[in-house]
């Protein structure tokens, strides 16, 4: 167990909606990363947010976005849903806002669009 | 962002040490080589990382090649919870507005395969 956690864990959908995927950093963590891990493209950086700030930017799609609340919890906000977006979505959190830190990431989000 | 090359796949008996290679050519001075590996239905897991110098830590070893253009992670006994897919990544330190930060760029990996 990495201390980061994510909800659903399961997510199903029809083309054209908008869902909302959570992250909960391990405890004293301040910043929070989106990837998306398909069959195709491997697992792509998102976005990373530090202390309530974005940060970097990856492939993240205008669709897309995310931001990360007071008690730095982070959502990811997916728009407009397209087949293609079905994959894994993980978060993973570190304590500072470099990548040499370790990230730990969440279990997923397994987001099917039908 | 500087490319990490591996093999697609790679074969181990339980017990056995494992050599996992990594080319990572065109890496920079500052760029750090970090390992993750994920399980099977699994978000990735931290291995290990280095700048320059060999690591050892208690899941695995690092050996990072004096011109710093490959790295071999070293599984000292392989176990079946070891079968996972590696990944070697070069994590790119970017300034903006004076503030450094950093992302990971996943490759596809190497899929490692225990067998008893």
């Amino acid at each position: 167990d990495s201390g980061v956690t994510q909800t659903p864990k399961h997510l199903i959908t029809a083309t054209g909606q908008r869902v909302t995927l959570r992250c909960s950093p391990r405890s004293g963590d301040l910043s929070v990363y989106w990837y998306q891990q398909s069959l195709d493209q491997g697992l792509q950086f998102l976005i990373q947010y530090y202390n309530g700030e974005e940060r970097a930017k990856g492939n993240i799609l205008e669709r897309f976005s995310a931001q990360q609340f007071p008690d730095l919890h982070s959502e990811l906000n997916l728009s407009s849903l397209e087949l293609g977006d079905s994959a894994l979505y993980f978060c993973a959190s570190t304590r500072d806002k470099t990548a040499t830190d370790t990230q730990y990431f969440g279990p997923g989000t397994r987001l099917t669009v039908l | 962002d500087a490319k990490t090359t591996q093999p697609n796949s790679m074969e181990s008996n339980e017990e056995e040490p494992v050599h996992l290679p990594c080319n990572h050519s065109t890496i920079s001075g500052t760029d750090y080589i970090h390992w993750y590996r994920q399980l099977p239905s699994q978000g990735p897991e931290y291995v290990i990382h280095g700048l320059t110098s060999n690591v050892n830590n208690r899941m695995a070893s690092l050996a990072i090649a004096e011109d710093r253009k490959s790295s071999t992670l070293i599984l000292h006994r392989a176990t079946l919870r070891d079968a996972a897919v590696y990944y070697c990544i070069l994590s790119l330190i970017q300034s903006a507005g004076g503030t450094s930060y950093g992302k990971l760029t996943f490759g596809q990996g190497t899929i490692l395969t225990v067998h008893p």
